[in-house]
């Protein structure tokens, strides 16, 4: 049972385009969800988040857009980088509980020169 | 103001031995989390400690698999008996608990075990 389902699997944008990256949610208990940036060899690191009382949370070239009453939400990188490529995974998890992270399968992002 | 730290990077088990996976949370951090990655998947929980109590082993394999968090020194993730399907990165993550919110989790380099 995968409680957060993450597309596309893979993408390619050129440099200084627009990544976008979806991701969708089953369990109505999440309440925040947050956005990790992998690199190789890494460890994930908090790259954005946000609470299901926003829509919108903007940091820098990076974005999350939240439809709770669809339940999803996306990360948008404005003029990506190369820098930017990377594999990116959204998750979510239960506020006050145990708060352990549901991950999606993440998405490999590869920015072109 | 170190992160969280993870060792061995590194680990290479054959069938059947033991494997130790440390991890030392950044400072001031009370609570300790343990994620699998296999190869092309997303992280998946195993279980989430704070010191010298498991609070969630809900993604804990029943058998081999075990971990602690005692009062004094790092954080084990022990698994015994080591089979091929072990072979993955072992990711540790800490928050600051104390209930607040959001209680951002931190992650650790990982240990990745190889098992022959």
């Amino acid at each position: 049972q995968q409680q957060v389902k993450q597309s596309p699997q893979s993408l390619i944008v050129q440099k200084g385009g627009i990544s976008i990256i979806n991701c969708a949610y089953e369990n109505t208990a999440f309440d925040y969800f947050p956005w990790y940036q992998q690199f190789p060899g890494k460890g994930p690191a908090l790259l954005i988040a946000i609470r299901p009382d926003v829509s919108e949370k903007k940091e820098g070239r990076f974005t999350i857009s939240f439809n709770k009453s669809a339940k999803q939400f996306s990360l948008h990188i404005m003029d990506s980088q190369p820098g930017d490529s990377a594999t990116y995974f959204c998750a979510a998890t239960t506020q006050g509980g145990s708060e352990k992270l549901v991950f999606g399968k993440g998405t490999k992002l590869t920015v072109n020169p | 103001n170190a992160g969280v730290m993870q060792n061995p990077r590194h680990l290479v088990r054959r069938r059947g031995q033991e494997a130790r996976l440390r991890c030392s949370p950044m400072k001031g951090h009370s609570h300790v989390y343990w994620y699998r990655q296999l190869p092309e998947e997303g992280l998946k929980f195993m279980v989430y400690l704070q010191k010298e109590n498991i609070i969630d082993e809900s993604g804990m394999p029943k058998e081999r698999f075990s971990a602690e968090f005692p009062k004094e020194g790092p954080s084990i993730l022990r698994i015994q008996q080591v089979v091929r399907g072990d072979s993955a990165a072992y990711f540790c993550a800490s928050s600051p608990g104390g209930g607040r919110l959001p209680n951002e989790q931190f992650f650790g380099p990982g240990t990745r075990l190889t098992v022959l």
